[in-house]
């Protein structure tokens, strides 16, 4: 079983849409919860992180935690085109960050 | 304040060439890390630093090495580049290893083409 498990897409939605993105974890021991963002041929750069199971919310970006069943969300409401791009959930290790795989979006108007 | 630069942008290998990619970092930050990213596989771990002359291996550290002399920089050497080495290469840094405050800055990549 992989320690981290994300739908790398693509996922295709129309301005203004809401958006979910998913990963499933293994290892119970990850206590911090993050995504990055990635543009293309950009590096990634982080976006949201929480360390409680529960929802997190920044604007029109929501994290959902879920411990007891080892899934994180991020939500994505009223989706704008400069959404478009790659999404890496990443979960805390020791001195390093595991990532999945990346979930590509595309936001069209 | 550049945060964290990497050169070169792009380079072409040709098979059992070596070269050194270069990574800066002017955040004072003591952690350094190296990923490698190829398509549909995320971000894998090469090899990271938690401190000037302290170094350890990643997830994929076979066919790379590293070292790390100053604060500021750490290089990321291939000695005999294969075709498997083509990806894109990633160097982020983070003040501490661990807790809220370690966001980790990601350079812009480079991208190395091996045939």
């Amino acid at each position: 079983q992989k320690e981290v498990e994300q739908d790398p897409g693509p996922l295709s939605v129309p301005e203004g849409a809401i958006v979910s993105l998913n990963c499933t974890y293994s290892n119970s021991a990850f206590q911090y919860f993050m995504w990055y963002r990635q543009y293309s041929r950009k590096g990634p750069e982080l976006l949201m992180y929480t360390y409680s199971s529960g929802n997190k919310e920044d604007g029109r970006f929501t994290a959902q935690v879920d411990k007891s069943s080892k899934y994180i969300s991020l939500f994505i409401r009223d989706s704008q085109p400069s959404d478009s791009a790659t999404y890496l959930c990443a979960f805390r290790g020791y001195n390093k960050l595991i990532f999945g795989a990346g979930t590509r979006l595309a936001v069209h108007p | 304040n550049a945060g964290v630069t990497q050169t070169p942008k792009f380079r072409i290998l040709k098979i059992g060439q070596s070269m050194t990619l270069q990574c800066t970092q002017d955040m004072n930050h003591n952690y350094m890390y190296w990923y490698r990213q190829d398509p549909g596989m995320g971000l894998k771990l090469i090899y990271y630093s938690v401190g000037a002359g302290i170094t350890d291996k990643g997830e994929v550290p076979n066919g790379y090495n590293v070292s790390r002399s100053t604060t500021e920089d750490f290089p990321l050497r291939l000695e005999l580049a294969a075709p498997s080495q083509t990806s894109v290469y990633f160097c982020a840094s983070s003040f501490s290893g661990g807790g809220s405050t370690d966001t980790q800055y990601f350079g812009p990549g480079t991208r190395l083409t091996v045939l």
